[in-house]
């Protein structure tokens, strides 16, 4: 069964903008984490966020997380064609690796 | 590029058949996981090895069997293949049991069930 829900499911935006995923989760985590998949293969792991945690940066993403209403959002800014793949949220109940995805959401950036 | 090798890259079974995947984890990796993803959906967990030791499963039939080796390579035997098995079949590998160790994703095997 997938814990997180990706919203919207799917999203495109023109080179430049700003995009911005929202996942819900039903259970408690440890942590969540986003990752990336291009073209249906392999997922990379984008960023990592503690359940004591709020918010986070890497580079051109930030993510926040909001434990009372169990979801998380992902901010990726200055969007560029490359970031064009499907984004996952994970969380993992129990602080182990065995990670519970979400449906995730389709982000399409157009030149 | 991750250092997670995955074979073969795509295959193709018809039901009632028995299928085999295998991994080779990253250097220094002990821990495999293994995940199915079916077309527009999000990865399930199938179950994760530690060390040789199955060390959790999902919610899959017994005939999802897999096996760590010494080098921690892994496989993923599936009998009595359905259409419904039909997926991408991705492992992960990672540096023990917690989370906050990065799990690394190979590209992936791609099978088809006719």
């Amino acid at each position: 069964s997938q814990q997180g829900e990706e919203d919207p499911q799917a999203l495109s935006i023109q080179e430049g903008e700003n995009a911005t995923m929202n996942c819900s989760y039903k259970t408690s985590i440890n942590n969540l984490q986003w990752y990336r998949q291009n073209s249906g293969r392999g997922l990379v792991h984008l960023i990592l966020i503690r359940s004591n945690e709020r918010e986070k940066h890497s580079g051109r993403l930030r993510v926040t997380l909001d434990t009372s209403k169990k979801s998380s959002s992902l901010l990726i800014t200055a969007s560029r064609a490359a970031d064009t793949a499907s984004y996952f949220c994970a969380t993992d109940a129990r602080g182990y690796s065995t990670l519970t995805f979400g449906k995730g959401t389709m982000l399409l950036v157009s030149p | 590029e991750t250092g997670v090798t995955q074979s073969p890259t795509h295959l193709i079974k018809t039901r009632g058949q028995q299928v085999t995947l295998r991994c080779s984890s990253q250097s220094g990796h002990n821990t495999v996981s293994w995940y199915q993803q079916a077309l527009g959906q999000g990865p399930q967990f199938i179950f994760q090895y530690y060390r040789e030791e199955e060390n959790g499963r999902g919610n899959f039939p017994p005939r999802f069997s897999g096996l760590q080796f010494p080098n921690y390579s892994s496989e993923l035997n599936v009998n009595a293949l359905e259409l419904d098995d039909s997926a991408l079949y991705l492992c992960a590998s990672s540096v023990g049991l917690l989370a906050d160790n990065e799990q690394f994703f190979g590209p992936g095997t791609r099978l088809t069930v006719l």
